[in-house]
């Protein structure tokens, strides 16, 4: 089975900052996800990717396939990107194995 | 398409009591998956639907779980014989066959066992 790690698993940043959050995975995989859920408790997906680089705003997701490694990262933070950031891989199919989650408070 | 649509938002039962939760996910999904949610964790898989064929059951899914997807469109979990164990968000998702096809998520819906 998949096992998945998540850094940190609490990171408060100003309003402004550069983010990361890190995911590491044990075993390969086709394709992985980065989710965010609000308080609410919804999940949106935000990337699915299964090599190089991603962009959508200022959301950047990369993934180093030989090293088992992928991180999120947000430009430009600001107090609406506060969520639960989530990195999941396939079992197979599209079972998804999930990592505990990130959680980001941006202050303003 | 309003995506993917979970009631009730919110349930809170008394421990012993049957619940069921409904799931109508987009509309063209063949594939439909549910996972359960504690408090700091991430979603853990329970089961999940090809059409109305239930593929897979995790062990976490007890006797008192069950599923069904009666005609490959909407679905519904029933607890029986809640317990406190059983508080948890409980969250539906839907796909196209195919690996790597993308996820759609529900809001879930939160169940509190007192």
């Amino acid at each position: 089975k998949n096992e998945v790690e998540q850094s940190p698993q609490n990171l408060t940043a100003q309003e402004g900052e550069f983010i990361t959050i890190n995911c590491s995975y044990s075993v390969g995989i086709s394709a992985l996800h980065w989710l965010q859920q609000h308080p609410g408790g919804g999940i949106v997906s935000l990337f699915m990717l299964s090599s190089g680089k991603k962009k959508h705003g200022r959301l950047i997701a990369t993934i180093n396939i030989q090293e088992k490694h992928s991180s999120l990262h947000i430009t430009a933070s600001h107090p609406r990107d506060s969520a639960v950031y989530i990195c999941a891989v396939p079992e197979y199919g599209n079972k998804l194995v999930f990592g505990a989650g990130t959680i980001l408070r941006v202050k303003s | 398409d309003t995506g993917v649509s979970q009631n009730p938002r919110h349930k809170i039962t008394k421990r012993g009591q049957n619940v069921t939760f409904r799931c109508d996910p987009i509309s063209e999904h063949n594939r439909l998956y549910w996972y359960r949610q504690t408090l700091g964790q991430g979603p853990e898989f329970l089961t999940y639907f090809q059409n109305e064929a239930q593929l897979e059951k995790s062990r976490l899914l007890s006797d008192r779980f069950s599923a069904e997807r009666p005609k490959g469109s909407f679905s519904t979990l029933e607890i029986q014989r809640t317990e406190q164990g059983d508080s948890a968000m409980y969250l539906c998702a839907s796909s196209l066959s195919g690996e790597n096809s993308p996820l759609h998520f529900g809001n879930g819906t939160r169940l509190t066992v007192t």
